[in-house]
């Protein structure tokens, strides 16, 4: 049965404080992983899609990495608005399977 | 280009009633999702297709029906509804090949008495 397990739960950091969220996963061929960022009240935003082991993604202060069993969200100097919680997603076969979320909260 | 919309933004319901969430998208996807998010179990997969005409299970299908008659549209209907599905739904769709990328509606949040 696929699998995604996000760590930790809540995270908060100072600004400018560079950190990672984590992603690991147990899925019956990899066919997507997904990260996602969702603020209160609204649908989750697609942020990347990663496909093979040794990929890595970049978008402003974030870059997406990925390994065969686990995928790290890196957060570089964050700033109050990147304050949101992230979350990974899998696709194995046709389903697409979240995590549990990390709740991210950038203090100024 | 809307993307992907949700009616009704908020429901209450009675136990027993039941209803139709309605999802559409304008861009084409073959593939469309119906999730549920309740507090600290994140989103889990309730049904989805792979284009119009084909339904399948998710994590969580129990109560729950759908049908594909077109691209566009993926209803979510609520046979007999229960306090349990007092929750979040979020209708989401998706193309396949390379980049893939799921949009996600703005939500229906239910609230069963």
């Amino acid at each position: 049965e696929d699998q995604v397990t996000q760590s930790p739960e809540a995270l908060r950091l100072q600004e400018g404080e560079s950190s990672s969220l984590n992603c690991s996963y147990t899925v019956s061929g990899l066919r997507g992983l997904f990260w996602y960022r969702q603020d209160p009240g609204k649908g989750p935003e697609f942020l990347f899609t990663l496909y093979s082991a040794g990929e890595e993604k970049e978008k402003e202060r974030l870059k997406a990495t990925l390994t065969k069993k686990e995928s790290f969200l890196h957060i570089t100097a964050p700033k109050p608005e990147d304050s949101a919680t992230y979350l990974c997603a899998v696709r194995g076969d046709d389903k697409i399977i979240f995590g549990k979320g990390t709740r991210l909260h950038i203090l100024p | 280009n809307a993307g992907v919309t949700q009616t009704p933004k908020f429901q209450v319901l009675k136990t027993g009633q039941s209803m139709t969430l309605q999802c559409a998208q304008d861009m084409n996807h073959e593939y469309m999702s119906w999730y549920r998010q309740d507090p600290g179990m994140g989103l889990r997969l309730i049904h989805y297709s792979v284009g119009a005409g084909i339904t399948d299970q998710g994590e969580v299908p129990n109560g729950y029906n759908v049908s594909r008659s077109t691209t566009e549209d993926f209803p979510l209907r609520l046979l007999s509804a229960a306090p349990s599905q007092t929750s979040v739904y979020f209708c989401a769709s998706s193309s396949w090949g390379v980049q893939e990328t799921q949009y996600f509606g703005p939500g229906t949040r239910l609230l069963v008495l």
